[in-house]
């Protein structure tokens, strides 16, 4: 079983320019997070999606970021007029949902750079 | 609202010693703990869990983490340290399952030869 795979690995943007990280989970995972680590720190929770729906998005910045999770397709985290201090790594987890398997998998994250 | 502390962001173990690395955490409500690794440049992998069962938890590579209640601890330790756990470890809380999970700041773990 594939796990869960994010791309691109590395990101490079400038200032201004919109960035769009993609999350594809495990295969039959319905339910994808996304998380932001800031350099020498842990990990933030940003949002949690099911299949069309954005369960919570606590955790994301109320401008220039967004998040889907097509009922085909990858989840795509956007970053809309990115700012150096979006520079980070942001990682994507998938879990089951009704199986009684409560573990998130993590992908091996996309790391954006701003220019 | 839930938190966790990771108390030491550097621990460093001579190889062959006992590995402890602290996590306490605050929650409301019954928690689920975690304990992932991130080696260099890699996403997170799942050490071991807590989720109401057994509060004595065995995970992989030798590692296991003891839940205690009155403590609100989850302490991860390892009997024998091997140059391959050198890593950054993270503890994490969640109210229940498929929840976001809550970070601690992460500790990291170098091992002297």
């Amino acid at each position: 079983n594939a796990g869960v795979m994010q791309n691109p690995r590395h990101l490079v943007r400038r200032r201004g320019q919109e960035a769009r990280l993609r999350c594809s989970p495990v295969k039959g995972h319905s339910h994808v997070y996304w998380y932001r680590q800031l350099p020498e720190e842990g990990l933030k929770f940003m949002v949690y999606l099911q299949k069309e729906n954005i369960i919570d998005e606590s955790g994301m910045p109320k401008e220039r970021f967004s998040a889907e999770f097509p009922k085909e397709g990858p989840s795509i985290l956007r970053i809309q007029q990115v700012v150096r201090g979006d520079s980070a790594a942001y990682f994507c987890a998938s879990s089951p949902y009704g199986t009684g398997d409560d573990t998130q998998y993590f992908g091996p994250g996309t790391r954006l750079t701003v220019l | 609202a839930q938190s966790v502390t990771q108390l030491g962001s550097h621990v460093s173990v001579s190889e062959g010693a006992l590995v402890l690395l602290r996590c306490n955490y605050s929650s409301s409500v019954p928690p689920y703990l975690f304990w992932y690794v991130q080696y260099p440049n890699q996403g997170l992998q799942l050490l071991l869990k807590y989720t109401s069962a057994a509060t004595l938890v065995k995970g992989i590579n030798g590692f296991e983490a003891e839940f205690k209640k009155s403590e609100t601890s989850f302490h991860l330790t390892k009997p024998s340290a091997h140059m391959s756990d050198a890593a950054e470890y993270f503890c994490a809380v969640s109210e229940k399952g498929n929840e976001k999970l809550t970070f601690g700041t992460g500790t990291r773990l170098t091992i002297i030869p």
